[in-house]
């Protein structure tokens, strides 16, 4: 198993430039979710989906937007980067919370961005 | 809205000792998550607790939750330089919208 991955690893955008982040999990997880880490400001949860065709807004959802078309993937759009979006992005991805006390979320790798 | 509170930020011991880190949440929440991070990799789940009273340990760590108080401990025993880490609490939102909101973490240093 992979578990989940994230594409691409590394990525700098000019300020206006989109892009899509691809996260990937084989691991048949209901939930997945986006979060950005930022320093001293632990991790902020950007959106979520709690099963596949569903999407729902987490914390600092503004300028981003998300697809869960598949199952396994996650799918984070940045429509017209801004500096401020400078972070590290991770996904994640878990079973169905608090219905055992394996469910814990996996996380993938991370995602550098940034935008000049 | 849910907040999630770490207490210390920033912590720096000597091998052998013990500490405690703090994790207040604001809501009524009976899931809570303890991750560690080293330093430019990702997250690796430490605990689940998913109970009020809920007691978990494995090797120098212990972590706790106190429903009631809305408080979960991460206590370290005789500390290795291992250990050196950051660490995050998250709080499950639970049936509200299943969202999990972690605190800023604590960035664990243990000097040799």
């Amino acid at each position: 198993n992979a578990g989940v991955t994230q594409t691409p690893k590394f990525r700098v955008l000019k300020t206006g430039q989109s892009m899509t982040l691809l996260c990937a999990q084989d691991m048949n997880h209901e939930y997945m979710y986006w979060y950005r880490q930022d320093p001293g400001m632990g991790l902020r949860l950007i959106h979520y989906s709690v099963g596949e065709g569903t999407t729902a807004k987490g914390e600092v959802p503004d300028g981003y937007n998300v697809s869960r078309l598949k199952k396994q993937n996650f799918l984070l759009g940045l429509e017209s980067a801004a500096p401020s979006q400078t972070s590290v992005y991770f996904c994640a991805s878990s079973y169905v919370l608090g219905t055992s006390e394996r469910n814990e979320q996996f996380f993938g790798p991370g995602t550098r961005l940034t935008v000049l | 809205e849910l907040k999630v509170e770490q207490n210390p930020l920033f912590l720096s011991m000597q091998e052998g000792k013990n500490y405690t880190i703090y994790c207040n949440y604001s809501t009524t929440s009976d899931r809570l998550y303890w991750y560690r991070q080293d330093p430019g990799k990702s997250l690796e789940s430490l605990f689940v607790l998913l109970s009020n009273g809920a007691v978990k340990q494995e090797g120098r760590l212990m972590a706790s939750l106190d429903t009631k108080a809305r408080l979960s401990t991460l206590h370290i025993t005789a500390a290795v330089h291992d250990l050196s880490a950051t660490y995050f609490c998250a709080v499950d939102t639970m049936n509200r919208d299943d969202k999990i909101i972690f605190g800023k973490g604590t960035r664990l240093h243990i000097l040799p």
